[in-house]
């Protein structure tokens, strides 16, 4: 238990679907992450948020929209997502970003099927 | 362009036995490097970081290296055992603005009995 916590953790839609990947943080920390995850792929920065501003969006397409209501949730409104979009979907927090990023912890991934 | 290194991709060593996992990166300015281990089905867990000084850390069967001049990192696993079987994931924090983070494509590992 990291203290970080995704749902759902699978998650099969259809490219014309729209769902919702939410992330709760308990550890206190003020900077949230989404980060995708493929096969034999480095781990891509998607987007931040510090102090429930966003910092940071990594060139991603607009099909993903993320929402940080505060500090504790994170959320990733998808639609129409194309096949190429499935992957392990990692949230993570920190205790800040920048000169105190330190140690990300990271939830335990949602599991994304576009057919 | 900043980059991290991992090798080799893949690893299948017998149980008991020691292994190393190496890092090498082009980051710049360096801040800090972590070694994280990520579980089947999991989110990665962080298992030690080194700071510009430091050479050597442990935290038990663990062993983490750092030769700042030649910028490689490794993870030297002793006695190993099944449940190190799992992704080793090296990250390079630089103190430029955001403290960018580079990830490297992480090495499997599977321990077989």
């Amino acid at each position: 238990e990291t203290g970080v916590t995704q749902t759902p953790r699978h998650l099969v839609m259809g490219m014309t679907n729209k769902k919702s990947l939410k992330c709760e943080q308990h550890l206190g920390h003020n900077a949230m992450y989404w980060y995708k995850q493929s096969a034999k792929k480095p781990l891509e920065l998607m987007f931040v948020y510090n102090f429930k501003e966003q910092t940071e969006n990594n060139s991603v397409p607009s099909r993903f929209s993320p929402e940080c209501p505060n500090s504790s949730h994170l959320f990733l409104h998808l639609h129409t997502l194309q096949p190429e979009d499935s992957a392990l979907y990692l949230c993570a927090s920190s205790q800040e970003q920048g000169i105190k990023t330190g140690e990300l912890f990271f939830g335990e991934g949602s599991r994304l099927t576009v057919l | 362009k900043n980059q991290v290194e991992q090798s080799p991709q893949s690893l299948i060593i017998l149980e008991g036995k020691n292994c190393t996992l190496q890092c090498n990166y082009t980051v710049s300015p360096f801040s800090n490097l972590r070694w994280y281990k990520q579980d089947t089905g999991r989110g990665p867990v962080s298992l030690t970081i080194m700071t510009f000084s430091e050479n050597t850390k442990s935290n038990g069967r663990y062993t983490a290296t750092l030769d700042a001049d030649t910028k490689q990192s490794s993870l030297h696993i002793t006695a190993s055992q099944l449940s190190d079987s799992a992704s080793y994931i090296c990250v390079v924090s630089s103190h430029n603005a955001g403290n960018m983070l580079t990830f490297g494509g992480g090495t499997r590992l599977m321990v077989k009995p």
